[in-house]
């Protein structure tokens, strides 16, 4: 069973770096086409696709928040790691990872997602 | 990169059948056979219902369907069921991930 659940502080206060950690189980970060991805959901709005980071140490960002992120993993801990700067009140948040799997001709989505974790930007 | 293009609202009666467009451009959605759709229901965690335009998911009924012309996909639910009513993105893969802004499917 492949599992996923994101961990790290529910309040960040304007201008702190976010840390956001997720750890998975069922799979491994090392198979060939495998990835995560971070993907974030405003309250009563969209998602909003953010990083991803594949077996390979592929990395992939957002254009519109690139030079903010930054995406890593330990594969020994089965954990990624997203850290955000210069977090805003914007940025409030449910944010979720996702497995994802795709080659170079193929793409199965992001087939499992995590519960989500709830950020609040605020003083 | 901006976002997919989908109505914010339809409905649909128990029974019936509806359909989502997702609008893109011929760098994403038209570009490529990398279309994905996700349900969401209030509270819960995306879950994928459709891959690669048509694809379904081991345990996603038949009733979920998509199709893909040009720049615009679109997801079709047939047999509308109560337990459909929740939000549905589409997402376009190429170098990166684009979601569409969001369609609330609302069973009348």
């Amino acid at each position: 069973q492949i599992t996923l659940k994101e961990s790290g502080p529910t309040l960040v206060k304007p201008t702190q770096t976010l840390t956001l950690t997720c750890t998975f189980s069922g799979f491994s970060l090392s198979t060939s086409g495998v990835g995560v991805g971070w993907i974030r959901q405003p309250p009563g709005k969209a998602l909003e696709w953010l990083a991803l980071i594949y077996w390979d140490d592929d990395k992939r960002y957002s254009p519109s928040l690139k030079s903010r992120l930054t995406i890593t993993k330990d594969t020994s801990k089965n954990q990624v790691v997203l850290t955000m700067t210069n977090m805003d009140p914007v940025d409030t948040a449910t944010y979720y990872c996702a497995r994802l799997e795709s080659g170079t001709d193929y793409y199965y989505g992001m087939d499992v997602w995590g519960q989500g974790t709830t950020v609040t930007v605020s003083s | 990169q901006s976002a997919l293009t989908q109505p914010a609202s339809v409905s649909g009666s128990p029974g019936q059948s509806i359909t989502i467009s997702c609008t893109g451009t011929s760098s994403d959605v038209g570009g490529y056979n990398y279309v994905s759709w996700y349900q969401q229901h209030p509270g819960k965690a995306p879950k994928l219902m459709i891959y690669e335009v048509s694809n379904r998911p081991s345990g996603v009924p038949d009733r979920f369907s998509g199709s893909k012309s040009g720049n615009t996909a679109s997801l079709t639910i047939s047999g509308l069921q109560a337990e459909d009513e929740a939000d549905y993105y589409c997402s376009s893969y190429t170098s990166s991930i684009v979601f569409g802004g969001g369609t609330k499917l609302t069973v009348l």
